[in-house]
């Protein structure tokens, strides 16, 4: 079985500012490791993934992610956020076919 | 626009009454694959397809629903007698066939059951 913790339910931060959205996973073997965002009556939006390689991915909209085998994480960060950053995000793991979500993180960017 | 459609966008339906969603995926895309998300959680894996062959089914994908991709191309999902528990919205992703690759989303249909 796989599953996908993301402890924070919200997080909130200052224009500007650098952000990180946290995500644990467990999973049987190599693990595939995807960020999503989603805005309000919208499907997800891809960010960014991992499969092998390079721990630290970059994707789209200049975010980034660190993968860590040992602590089983793969935190999302941004060294500037802006007010648009502002959404729901998700983390999901990939096994074969299927994707396991978390049950996301609420971002909201202040002025 | 050659991303993930899907319609219709909204269904308010009765309790008992069936539905049906229709999901196009990216032309070149050979999975296809059914989630339902509810409010304040991730999205939940129902099913998948490979072309026409349906790989995978959710524990959550009680005998009311029923998914087919006939040919290959679109999908369909159908729930039956609905119930106001199936009140959610539905999402439609696609891919390329590695274990890896991208599931791009479409919008979803939001189905409200009263």
């Amino acid at each position: 079985a796989q599953s996908v913790a993301q402890p924070e339910d919200q997080v909130n931060v200052a224009e500007g500012n650098p952000l990180t959205v946290k995500c644990t996973y467990s999973v049987s073997g190599n693990p595939y490791l995807f960020w999503y965002v989603q805005y309000p009556n919208r499907g997800l939006q891809f960010l960014l993934k991992y499969i092998t390689g390079d721990n630290l991915v970059k994707g789209s909209y200049g975010f980034e992610a660190e993968f860590n085998k040992s602590q089983t994480s793969f935190h999302l960060k941004k060294p500037s956020a802006l007010v648009s950053d502002s959404a729901l995000y998700f983390c999901a793991v990939r096994n074969a076919g299927k994707s396991t979500f978390g049950d996301g993180t609420t971002l909201t960017v202040k002025p | 626009d050659t991303g993930v459609s899907q319609n219709p966008r909204h269904k308010i339906t009765k309790r008992g009454q069936n539905v049906t969603f229709r999901c196009d995926p990216i032309s070149e895309h050979n999975r296809l694959y059914w989630y339902r998300q509810t409010l304040g959680q991730g999205p939940e894996f129902l099913t998948y397809f490979q072309n026409e062959a349906q790989l995978e089914k959710s524990r959550l994908l009680s005998d009311r629903f029923s998914a087919e991709r006939p040919k290959g191309s679109f999908s369909t999902l159908e729930i039956q007698r609905t119930e106001q528990g199936d009140s959610a919205m539905y999402l439609c992703a696609s891919s390329s066939s590695g274990g890896a690759d991208t599931q791009y989303f479409g919008p979803g249909t939001r189905l409200t059951v009263l």
